[in-house]
């Protein structure tokens, strides 16, 4: 299974944009490219996917690079309910199980 | 919209007892995942119903655990005997496929601590 690199975190300001990366040089064609978050004491979250293409949605934005081999997830403006763990994740395109890596920690400071 | 949901939210019990958890996915979704996610790891995947049939299951799932989904709606995952390394968080997510991949929505999860 192809896996993903991700830093192990990150801190931000409140109101600021976020971008976080993650790696993944070894996606294969049939690979979405999926982003959850968890917050504290909750459990996962979906937060965006995507395959080829960049995607937005209420809640983010994801630039996924040309060749694939990286991601990026885009908090827009960040609040402290953003502080969460954030894992990006590779999902094949009959993929059932979420393989979840450490994530990258979020740290949003007011 | 009513999310996945899980009962019970925590569950404290001794070292060789069976505990049961009940997930009930949300009504449109015909997949259904278990997950145990233990203190600064990310959620390890269990095994997974494609309606009532169970279709895949982790090296994780030990004998002593079982999982049903019976008619395909809500779905069980029981632990016998249990063990203090079964002490964890499990949780539960239903999906659909969206534009050729699943989403998956996460329950609240069950916190089982064994003493």
């Amino acid at each position: 299974d192809a896996k993903t690199t991700q830093p192990n975190s990150m801190e931000s300001n409140e109101e600021e944009p976020v971008h976080l990366p993650c790696n993944h040089s070894t996606i294969s064609g049939t690979d979405y490219i999926h982003w959850y978050r968890q917050l504290p004491s909750q459990g996962p979250e979906y937060v965006i996917h995507g395959l080829t293409s960049n995607v937005n949605n209420r809640m983010a934005s994801l630039a996924i690079a040309e060749d694939r081999k990286s991601s990026t997830l885009i908090l827009h403006r960040a609040t402290l309910r953003d502080a969460a763990v954030y894992y990006c994740i590779l999902l094949k395109q009959a993929g059932t199980a979420l393989i979840f890596g450490k994530g990258t920690t979020l740290s949003v400071s007011s | 919209d009513t999310g996945v949901s899980q009962d019970p939210r925590h569950k404290i019990t001794k070292r060789g007892q069976n505990v049961t958890f009940r997930c009930d996915p949300i009504s449109e979704h015909n997949r259904l995942y278990w997950y145990r996610q233990t203190l600064g790891q990310g959620p390890e995947f269990l095994t997974y119903f494609q309606n009532e049939a169970q279709l895949e299951k982790s090296r994780l799932l030990s004998d002593r655990f079982s999982a049903e989904r019976p008619k395909g709606s809500f779905s069980t995952l029981e632990i016998q005997r249990t063990e203090q390394g079964d002490s964890a968080m499990y949780l539960c997510a239903s999906s659909y496929r969206q534009g050729g991949t699943d989403t998956q929505y996460f329950g609240p999860g069950t916190r089982l601590t064994v003493l």
